[in-house]
């Protein structure tokens, strides 16, 4: 079956524009979370949707915001893009929470560039 | 702070050598997942551990929940190992913590 499907691959933004990023999970997941990815800070846990709720929320600012859909497609968004932005953003699906039990499965990412 | 540390950071191996890679974490978790990054950033879930050990192929890992870690054992390293390995803890549902990943190249 197919896996975690991730668009835009690449994007480059200017400063102060803002993003959205795709993800549509494996079929007959309903967890998707994102993560932000940087050579400085590493892989970050930015929020977790389950069934169109947020579950779950990292430390970003409020600029950083998501959405899950009814057949659990998600996007993020992120306004008013500031350098600091450009990362690899990641998507993964889970039939629930892994923590009970269920392997995690991740995009190949949305690597986004701020100029 | 880091919830989660990893060692070593960079680790080169001769083909064939026996590799070890350790995690330890300073908070409760329901599960510990070792994940594989090939460059291009494509992240591959290798384990996912509540206690004991888990063996596929020549990966082992294993995690003891009373000392807080984690080991992730590559038998008979190949050139195709050669990734970025990083551990990550889930506390509650899917809001990881991860280490900083410890870059392992293997040299035929």
């Amino acid at each position: 079956k197919a896996g975690v499907t991730q668009t835009p691959r690449y994007l480059i933004k200017t400063r102060g524009q803002q993003v959205t990023l795709s993800c549509s999970p494996i079929s007959g997941h309903r967890s998707v979370s994102w993560y932000q990815q940087t050579p400085g800070q590493g892989l970050q846990f930015l929020f977790e949707y389950f069934s169109e709720t947020q579950r779950n929320k990292g430390n970003f600012p409020g600029r950083f915001s998501g959405r899950q859909f009814s057949n659990s497609r998600s996007e993020m968004n992120v306004s008013t893009l500031e350098l600091g932005d450009s990362a690899l953003y990641l998507c993964a699906s889970s039939l629930n929470v892994p923590g009970a039990g269920n392997t995690i499965y991740f995009g190949e990412g949305s690597w986004l560039t701020v100029v | 702070k880091n919830e989660v540390e990893q060692s070593p950071q960079n680790l080169t191996a001769q083909e064939g050598e026996f590799i070890t890679i350790n995690c330890s974490y300073s908070v409760g978790i329901s599960a510990l997942h070792w994940l594989q990054q090939h460059p291009g950033g494509g992240i591959v879930s290798l384990f996912m551990l509540s206690s004991g050990k888990k063996k596929h192929g020549r990966l082992i890992a294993t995690i003891n929940i009373q000392e807080k870690h984690s080991s992730l054992h590559i038998t008979a390293s190949h050139p195709r190992d050669s990734a970025v390995y990083i551990c990550a803890v889930s506390p509650l549902g899917n809001q990881f913590y991860f280490g900083t990943g410890t870059s392992l190249t293997v040299i035929p």
